[in-house]
């Protein structure tokens, strides 16, 4: 059965460092996103994608946040300089984009130091 | 605005009685319902989801949910709870196909022998 997957699994950084979160969705998919999830908390939407392009964005994904699909297959989310506040569970997920079914990946858990 | 109630941030039941997690949900639109599940140290799997039809939604390992329109609410049960049901659901909701999903902060639900 396809799946996404994420690499890293875990992602130790220092804070002010940049850091790029990989994503590879399920390869007809169409729609692609990123979620967080703060320790404790619940999954906040974060992004997401279409058509080469982002169609919808929260609150949270500032200046400091972008997104790319650089080639065919990955999907990326790139942080410029990371805040403490910036530790979190990061999911990405796809999707054909009838029903809204989305499938998510396994997450990246990044640590800002 | 959309937004998703969980009633309970913790349900403990016993191995063999019925699950019932609450979700209330807030939409200006007709909504599309889903329930995730997350076991420790993984992703979030789709249990079961509601678009259209059919109020009565089943699901994997034999979750099912009743969109009540009326009532604003999606809850989710199972008639015997199994010790491996144990995880954190998560119910969600959005307006429609491509668009960010809005989590409720999630019920931790513990099964004991």
């Amino acid at each position: 059965e396809p799946e996404v997957t994420q690499t890293p699994s875990h992602q130790v950084t220092q804070m002010g460092q940049e850091v790029i979160l990989r994503c590879v969705p399920i390869s007809n998919h169409l729609y692609f996103y990123w979620y967080r999830q703060i320790l404790g908390q619940k999954v906040e939407f974060l992004v997401s994608f279409y058509n080469n392009e982002i169609s919808e964005k929260s609150e949270i994904f500032d200046d400091q946040f972008s997104v790319e699909r650089p080639d065919g297959s990955n999907f990326t989310l790139k942080i410029r300089s990371t805040k403490l506040e910036d530790s979190a569970m990061y999911f990405c997920a796809s999707g054909q984009g009838d029903r809204n079914e989305q499938f998510f990946g396994p997450g990246t858990r990044l640590t800002v130091l | 605005a959309q937004s998703v109630t969980q009633l309970g941030s913790h349900v403990s039941v016993s191995e063999g009685a019925l699950v019932l997690l609450r979700c209330n949900y807030s939409s200006s639109v007709p909504p599309y319902l889903f329930w995730y599940v997350q076991y420790p140290n993984q992703g979030l799997q789709l249990l079961l989801k509601y678009t259209t039809g059919a109020t009565l939604v089943k699901g994997i390992n034999g979750f099912e949910a009743e969109f009540k329109k009326s009532e604003t609410s999606f809850h989710l049960t199972k008639p015997s709870a199994h010790m491996s049901d144990a995880a954190e659901y998560f119910c969600a909701v959005s307006e429609k196909a491509g668009t960010a999903l809005i989590f409720g902060k999630g019920t931790t639900l513990s099964v004991s022998s």
